[in-house]
């Protein structure tokens, strides 16, 4: 079975243009949350979603937005960017069977942005 | 506060060594879930173990096994007879009640031929 897809792979940007990140989850799996991790740090999570509802927002500013689609897919907009959002973006699926918090996420490859 | 310390930078093995990566949480809940990854160079967190609150056994999984005492707050994991394809980065991470998944800093593990 397909695991967690990312796109893009890379992506190069400029300050103040805004990105959009996508993923796929792995089949089945109807949760997925968003991290960011910065060269050296551990990922921070961002936002979760759940049957397309937003389950969990971590502490990031209001350009970062997120929508899950029906198929489960998700999309990561990052809007105004900064040089500081230069970083790994991670998405992990999930299949919560006893309540959002107690499932095991599995992580895609990642997006690495940079911005210029 | 939800907080995950893992205190080793960096630790450096030569092959076959047994090496041990420390992980201490703090958190208010009494339900809360424990993880470990694994980050190899190509960059995608894999999944290793999940533990909740309530299950206190320690877990052997092939060279691996992972050592959880909530009377120190600590879950530490334990690579027996390391080898190269062991270095990567390696995560401990806390879920709570917060529903969000607060990840420690990370243990390089480097394994040396």
């Amino acid at each position: 079975d397909a695991g967690v897809t990312q796109s893009p792979t890379h992506l190069i940007k400029t300050r103040g243009q805004h990105v959009t990140l996508r993923c796929s989850p792995i089949s089945g799996h109807k949760s997925v949350s968003w991290y960011q991790q910065v060269l050296g740090q551990g990922p921070q999570f961002i936002f979760q979603y759940y049957e397309k509802e937003e389950r969990g927002r971590g502490n990031f500013p209001d350009r970062f937005s997120a929508r899950q689609f029906p198929n489960y897919s998700s999309e990561l907009n990052v809007n105004a960017l900064l040089l500081g959002d230069s970083a790994l973006y991670l998405c992990a699926s999930s299949s919560p069977t006893t309540g959002v918090g107690t499932d095991t996420q599995y992580f895609g490859p990642g997006t690495r942005l940079t911005v210029l | 506060a939800q907080k995950v310390t893992q205190a080793q930078t960096e630790i450096s093995v030569v092959e076959k060594e047994d090496v041990t990566l420390d992980c201490v949480y703090e958190t208010r809940d009494t339900t809360y879930y424990l993880f470990w990854y694994k980050q190899p160079p190509s960059g995608e967190l894999v999944f290793l173990i999940r533990r909740n609150s309530f299950d206190e056994q320690n877990e052997i999984s092939g060279r691996y096994s992972w050592n959880f005492q909530k009377s120190t707050s600590s879950f530490n994991f334990t690579i027996t007879a390391s080898q190269v394809v062991d270095s990567a980065v390696y995560f401990c991470a806390l879920r709570d009640n917060n529903n969000d998944m607060r990840f420690g800093a990370g243990t390089r593990l480097t394994v040396k031929p």
